[in-house]
């Protein structure tokens, strides 16, 4: 099965920062690697789909890139209601998810 | 739109059997290739997928870790997707999700996701 490594597990940020979140697969997945966010209490929201595409509603300073084994999600100026928990998942083989990236103050 | 409700005990004892029920409007178990899954979440930690079932086919698949517990079924009389977990321990104290892909391909992200229930394993 796929394994995927997030890191951070948790970043200590400010309002305004750029964010960068990385995601690598055991494998080659080519861009089957989506990104959540997850607010305490609720189930996750996608961000990402296919590595780079903006999921319609999510601001644009959300993005991501990627493709083979390394990927990653930026939030180019965080905001206040950034502050949450993120997941990749990867889709190309079964479903697995990292171990997710808490945004903290 | 797709909704999804689970059901169940919020309680189980050790070594018993978790049995988990969810419930699916808005979309159906016959129609479109869907694969439509559960996913688990232990307090403070990450995501875990359990398995799935696909309509295309009504084939089911598992996580490695997990495959010797799990069984997973569908309904399709009552469009309800169903999990048992057998043998439980404490380490299977999580939330569980009844989850759909968004419906754009085998590679999709997922699109749907219930909105959990917490089960104790005590």
């Amino acid at each position: 099965d796929i394994q995927m490594t997030q890191s951070p597990s948790s970043l200590s940020v400010s309002v305004g920062d750029r964010v960068t979140i990385s995601c690598r697969a055991s494998q080659s997945i080519s861009t089957y690697v989506h990104w959540y966010q997850q607010r305490p209490g609720k189930a996750p929201n996608l961000l990402i789909y296919a590595s780079s595409n903006l999921q319609p509603g999510v601001p644009s300073r959300f993005s991501g890139s990627g493709s083979g084994t390394d990927f990653t999600l930026t939030i180019s100026s965080l905001q206040p209601e950034d502050f949450a928990t993120y997941f990749c998942q990867q889709s190309y083989s079964m479903w697995t998810f990292g171990q997710g990236t808490k945004v903290e103050v | 739109q797709v909704q999804l409700q689970e059901s169940g005990p919020g309680l189980v004892k050790p070594l018993q059997t978790l049995s988990l029920t969810c419930t699916i409007s808005g979309g159906s178990l016959t129609s479109g290739s869907h694969y439509w899954s559960w996913i688990r979440q232990p307090a403070g930690k990450g995501l875990e997928w359990i398995g799935r079932f696909y309509t295309t086919d009504g084939t089911t698949n598992y996580s490695p870790s997990l495959k010797s517990r799990a069984t997973i079924s569908a309904d399709t009389a009552t469009n309800q997707l169903s999990l048992k977990l057998s043998s439980v321990t404490a380490a299977d104290t999580a939330v569980y999700y009844c989850a759909r892909d968004r419906g754009d391909g085998h590679y999709g992200p997922v699109g749907y996701w219930g909105q959990g229930i917490l089960v104790t394993v005590s």
